[in-house]
Order: structure tokens, then sequence, then C-alpha cells
């Protein structure tokens, strides 16, 4: 399968526990994005990188939040101290020719 | 004033039907729009992008309107299949030109009864 694969695709957690997250986007795509989606909302943007360079960032990444894409390959989402809010599908996306294709997300259930 | 709004629906149509579904955005500064579709509890697909002439594929077609910032897209002859959310997405411009991040709508939902 060549497409934006995730893992884990499913996360259950504790409150107060840190998680983390893969994303592995297409080889030849430059860009990674990471969004949120709860039931009944689109995916809410996090962040971007271009490359291994995070790019932008949204509001609602907390310092809790932390990106990386050290190598400009796969992309990693970490979590701290979780909370109860934090329960959410995590999708990661890369671009080509300004298509995203998506990745099936990783749900994460904090409890 | 929310950056992209869509009507939530649900939409409940009988197959065969045309369908029009409806999306604002608040950024004048946009350049890039998009239609994606999402299956329940899948990821979110590319349905088309929306050019400024407006554009087909098919049975669907998208339209933008710049002055009302407003983009339009329509189902002819809906089929069972087409029951998905039905996401409208639109860029928001980054310093220097490029595309930036994008935005996306809360999705309006279609069922096609038969």
């Amino acid at each position: 399968d060549t497409g934006v694969s995730q893992d884990p695709r499913h996360k259950i957690t504790k409150r107060g526990q840190n998680v983390t997250f893969r994303c592995d986007p297409i080889s030849e795509h430059n860009r990674l994005y990471w969004y949120r989606q709860t039931l009944g909302q689109g995916p809410e943007f996090l962040t971007y990188f271009q490359n291994e360079a995070q790019l932008e960032k949204s509001r609602l990444l907390s310092d809790r939040f932390s990106a990386e894409r050290p190598k400009g390959s796969f992309s990693t989402l970490e979590i701290q101290r979780t909370e109860q809010g934090d329960s959410a599908m995590y999708l990661c996306a890369s671009t080509h020719a300004g298509e995203q294709f998506f990745g099936p997300g990783t749900r994460l259930t904090v409890l | 004033r929310k950056e992209v709004e869509q009507d939530p629906g649900p939409f409940n149509v009988p197959e065969g039907a045309t369908v029009a579904f409806n999306c604002t955005y608040s950024n004048s500064a946009s350049q890039s729009f998009f239609w994606y579709r999402q299956d329940c509890r899948k990821e979110p697909k590319l349905l088309m992008s929306v050019y400024s002439s407006g554009n087909e594929d098919g049975r669907f077609t998208a339209q933008l309107n710049r002055a009302s910032q407003y983009i339009s897209l329509l189902i002819r002859d809906s089929k069972l299949s087409d029951s998905a959310t039905y996401l409208c997405v639109v860029n928001i411009p980054a310093y220097g030109g490029s595309q930036g991040n994008l935005i996306f709508g809360k999705g309006t939902k279609l069922s096609v009864k038969p």
C-alpha cells in the first residue's frame, strides 16, 4: 500500500498519560499535515511541515502537543498529560499538487 | 463569521434526485477551493477541486462565486453510493504566497434513499 499510513489505528489511554502517534506520508510528498476531528465536525488543522520544517501551528495546538518530522519523512505527534477533551480522531495528510491524501487516522480515547 | 460555513443537513433525498450543497468562506484572499467526501468512520477523500469558471465531473458540478465568497456542489441523478458527508475546504494563504493551510467546513451529510 503506497498511501498514507498511521499507527496506531486506535489508542485508549488514561487521563494524564502521554501518547505518541506516527504518520508515514506518501514518499514523494514533501508537505505533511496533522488534523484533529471530533464527531460532527470537519477536520481541524493542527500543524504542517514542509520537509522537516514545521511551518505553521494552530492555536488549537497547546503546549501539551508537539509534532516532529526529523528527517522530512515520517512524522510523530505527541500529546503529554492527556485530557478527556483530547479524545478525537487524529488525521495525517500529505500533499501533492494541492490535493491532500489522508491516512486512516488514529482514534484516541482518553478515559 | 466562521471561516468556512456549511449547512450541516442531513439532506435526505430519493435516488435520482438532484441535490445542491452550499458553502461560504470568510477569507477573501483564499485561492484554492475543494470538495471532499467523507464516508462514515473513514478518512476524507478529494471529490473535486473548484475552479473559477466552474467545473463538472460526471454527475457532479462545482461552482465558485468569488464576489459572494460562495461555493456550491450539485449532484445530479443521486445514487445510494453518494450517501456520505461532503466537506467544503478552503485554503488560508500564508505569507509569501504559499498555499498555507486548509480549513474544512463541518460538512453536510447526505443520505440517499431507495
